[in-house]
C-alpha cells in the first residue's frame, strides 16, 4: 500500500481563491511528521508546512495551513488567496518513526494551475 | 542565511562513467538527505548522513554511495552511470533530521 497518497493529480483555482490540496497517509507508527513542499518548474523544493503528529491544532504558515485529521489519516493543504505564484506541483511527505531520521517519503504529488 | 547549495546545477555523463555531486547544507544543519526525483518514479529517498555518518539508507544498488564531512558537506557518488540514473538529484538538510528539511535546487544528471 502507498504510505502517501495524493488523488488529485491536477487541479484549478481561480486566482483569490481557496483552494484544498488532499492528502492521506499509512502508517501505524504513533510517531511520524507529516510536510508539504511546493516544486515549481525551476525544479527546487519548497518547504511550505509541517504537522507533527502529536501536535494538538492544525499548522499555519501564512496563507497556508495543514487541515490535519488523525483518526482519517489526512493532511489536507489549504491555500488561501490563491496568486499567480501558487501554480507549482504540490507534495505531501511523510516521516515516520524516530528511527527514520531524514527519510521521508513522499506523494505522487499534485500540479495546481492558478487562473487569473 | 544561506539556504541549501547544491553543485553543479546540471551534469552530462556518459554511460560507464561516474559522478559526484556536492551539497552544502544550511549552517548548523548537522543532517543531510539524498534523493532522486525521475518522472516514472517520483521522488526516492537515496540516503541520509548524519554527523558523517550514514543514518538511513533507501533501496538503491551500491553504485549509489555517499558521504558527509565534518562541516555538514555532503557528496553523493554514482559509479557505473546507467541512462536510468538520468534524474533530479535533490539534497535537503535539517538540523537533526526530524523536523522539516530544506532542499537545495537540485542537480539536473543526464546520462547519454
Amino acid at each position: 500500500a502507498q504510505k502517501i497518497t495524493q488523488t488529485q493529480p491536477g487541479m484549478f483555482v481561480q486566482e483569490k481563491e481557496a483552494v484544498t490540496l488532499d492528502c492521506t497517509y499509512d502508517t501505524s507508527d504513533p510517531s511520524y511528521g507529516l510536510f508539504w513542499y511546493k516544486q515549481p518548474s525551476s525544479g527546487e523544493m519548497i518547504f511550505l508546512i509541517y504537522q507533527g503528529s502529536y501536535d494538538q491544532q492544525n499548522a499555519t504558515e501564512g496563507r497556508y495551513s495543514l487541515n490535519f485529521q488523525k483518526a482519517r489519516k489526512s493532511a489536507n493543504l489549504v491555500i488561501s488567496a490563491s496568486q499567480l505564484g501558487d501554480s507549482a506541483m504540490y507534495f505531501c511527505a511523510m516521516r515516520e518513526g524516530l528511527t527514520n531520521a531524514g527519510k521521508s517519503t513522499f506523494g505522487d504529488g499534485t500540479t495546481l494551475t492558478v487562473k487569473p | 542565511k544561506a539556504g541549501v547549495t547544491q553543485t553543479p546545477r546540471y551534469l552530462i555523463k556518459t554511460r560507464g562513467q561516474q559522478v559526484t555531486l556536492s551539497c552544502s547544507p544550511i549552517s548548523g544543519h548537522r543532517s543531510v538527505s539524498w534523493y532522486q526525483q525521475t518522472p516514472g518514479q517520483g521522488l526516492q529517498f537515496l540516503f541520509e548522513y548524519f554527523s558523517e555518518t550514514q543514518r538511513n539508507k533507501g533501496n538503491f544498488p551500491g553504485r549509489f554511495s555517499g558521504r558527509q564531512f565534518s562541516n555538514s558537506r555532503s557528496e553523493m557518488n554514482v559509479s557505473t552511470l546507467e541512462l536510468g540514473d538520468s534524474a533530479l538529484y535533490l539534497c535537503a538538510s535539517s538540523l537533526y533530521g526530524d523536523t522539516e528539511a530544506f532542499f537545495g535546487q537540485g542537480t539536473r544528471l543526464t546520462v547519454v
